[in-house]
C-alpha cells in the first residue's frame, strides 16, 4: 500500500522546473507533501484533500487527482534550497494514523 | 519554544540491550507518533498515540514498547535491541488525527 513516487531522483540548474508524481493503488483521502533536507527532519509542505482545491506554497504547488488516485507536486523556477529529499504520505480513512510514506524522491538543485 | 524534542540524538547499543528514546513536545498537541526511516524505505510507523493514556501500533510495531507518560512526553522502548532495529527514528505530533505533522529532529540508532 505503500505510494510509489517518480522520479527516484531528479537533478536540475537553478530556475528550472520539476515535477514530482505520486500514486496509489487504493481510493485516497489525502495526500501529505514533505520534504527534508540531509539529517535534518522532514518538513511540512502541505496537504491536499480528496475534493478539495489544488493547494500552494510559495513556488511550489500541488495537485490531486481523485480519479487517477494521484497527486502531482510541481516546483517552478527552483532555487538551491528546493534540494532535498520529497516524500509524499497519503490517507484513505482521514487520520494520519494511516498516513504512509513513500520511499522519497532525491532533487538536486544547481547553481 | 522548542516544538518537539528528542534524546538521545545519537546511540549505539549491542544487540540485546535495552534503551528508551524519549520525545517531548511543547505545542499542546493530543498525538503523538513514533516513524522509523530507513534507506529506501521512506517513513514507517511504529506507535502512534491519539491522547494521553492510549496507544496502538503503527505499521512495525515488532520488538517495540511505548509510554505515553503525559500530554507532553511519548518514549519508545526496544527491550532488546536488534541489528534490523538500525535506523533513524522520528517522533511527531499532530493537533488532532489529521493534519500537519511536526517532527523532531531525530535518533540515529546503531545495534552492533
Amino acid at each position: 500500500q505503500q505510494p510509489v513516487q517518480s522520479p527516484q531522483a531528479v537533478i536540475l540548474r537553478e530556475g528550472e522546473d520539476a515535477v514530482i508524481n505520486c500514486s496509489s493503488s487504493k481510493a485516497l483521502y489525502s495526500v501529505h507533501w514533505y520534504r527534508q533536507k540531509h539529517g535534518e527532519a522532514p518538513v511540512f509542505l502541505m496537504i491536499l484533500l480528496k475534493g478539495g482545491e489544488q493547494k500552494g506554497h510559495e513556488k511550489i504547488s500541488a495537485s490531486f487527482n481523485e480519479k487517477k488516485q494521484q497527486s502531482s507536486l510541481y516546483l517552478t523556477a527552483s532555487q538551491l534550497s528546493y534540494s532535498g529529499t520529497y516524500f509524499c504520505g497519503t490517507d484513505f480513512s482521514g487520520s494520519a494514523r494511516q498516513l504512509t510514506f513513500g520511499s522519497g524522491t532525491q532533487l538536486t538543485v544547481l547553481p | 519554544n522548542a516544538g518537539v524534542t528528542q534524546t538521545p540524538k545519537f546511540q549505539v547499543l549491542k544487540t540485546g540491550q535495552s534503551m528508551t528514546l524519549q520525545c517531548a513536545q511543547d505545542m499542546n498537541h493530543n498525538s503523538m507518533y513514533w516513524y522509523r526511516q530507513d534507506p529506501g524505505m521512506g517513513l514507517r510507523l511504529i506507535y502512534y498515540s491519539a491522547s494521553e493514556g492510549t496507544t496502538d501500533k503503527g505499521e512495525v510495531p515488532n520488538g517495540y514498547n511505548v509510554s505515553r507518560l503525559n500530554k507532553r512526553e511519548f518514549s519508545l522502548r526496544l527491550e532488546s535491541a536488534a541489528p534490523s532495529q538500525t535506523s533513524v527514528y522520528f517522533c511527531a505530533t499532530t493537533e488532532g488525527l489529521t493534519g500537519e505533522l511536526f517532527f523532531g529532529e531525530g535518533s540515529r540508532l546503531t545495534v552492533l
